[in-house]
């Protein structure tokens, strides 16, 4: 079954603590998102990279940090700069074309304790 | 630049009565219209999408979907409703020419009721 896995579920992190929230997917998508998703505010772009070895910073880029070392995976790493971690973190891919939508992860759900 | 707007943080529907989440964009070019649908602690899954054509979008579900060019709306309907129908509710666009990102609208709470 092809898709898009993040994990884990549920992460903790303790004050001060960098933590990284893993996505891959087996689609073949060239483009991976990442998104914020805090209640009543929809979602906010964090970063997003069309290519291998190449991302470009969203809207609430300051305190993470992503790499695209391979075509299948695009991690995001929550850094203690980040003064409000805790919400849900969503995933997704997509072909780079204007007809195509994203397909999404199940997301992560951060809380910091 | 492109532009999505939900107009309703809420929707309440009584359950097999019609619904309707409204969806307006702005862009300069032609659009690309998309919906979402979300459950809670869910990732978004892909109810239906605009490219050209027919006017009315048939998707996922039992959900469609009406373009409007002059009322640059694209608003989500459903002839019946269903208890399970309650969730939240993502308007995208993107424009014809820009294969970047979709740009997504505050989304829209469906609630459903017996």
């Amino acid at each position: 079954d092809g898709g898009i896995t993040q994990s884990p579920k549920y992460l903790f992190r303790k004050e001060g603590q960098n933590v990284t929230l893993s996505c891959e997917q087996n689609l073949n998508h060239d483009a991976m998102y990442w998104y914020r998703q805090d209640p009543g505010q929809g979602l906010r772009l964090i970063y997003y990279s069309q290519i291998v070895n190449d991302f470009q910073k969203g809207d609430i880029a300051e305190g993470y940090s992503v790499s695209r070392e391979k075509k299948e995976s695009f991690p995001l790493t929550v850094t203690s700069a980040q003064k409000n971690p805790t919400a849900f973190y969503l995933c997704a891919s997509s072909i780079v074309g204007a007809n195509y939508g994203y397909t999404f992860g199940s997301g992560t759900r951060l809380t910091v304790v | 630049a492109q532009s999505v707007a939900q107009p309703e943080d809420q929707v309440n529907v009584a359950e097999g009565n019609p619904l309707t989440v409204k969806c307006t964009y702005s862009v300069s070019g032609n659009p690309y219209l998309f919906w979402y649908v979300q459950y809670p602690n869910r990732g978004l899954q892909f109810l239906l999408k605009y490219i050209t054509g027919d006017n009315l979008v048939k998707g996922s579900y039992g959900f469609e979907a009406e373009f409007n060019k002059s009322q640059t709306s694209f608003h989500l309907k459903k002839p019946s409703a269903l208890v399970s129908d309650s969730a939240l509710y993502f308007c995208a666009v993107r424009e014809y020419n820009q294969g970047g990102k979709l740009i997504f609208g505050q989304g829209t709470e469906l609630s459903v009721k017996p």
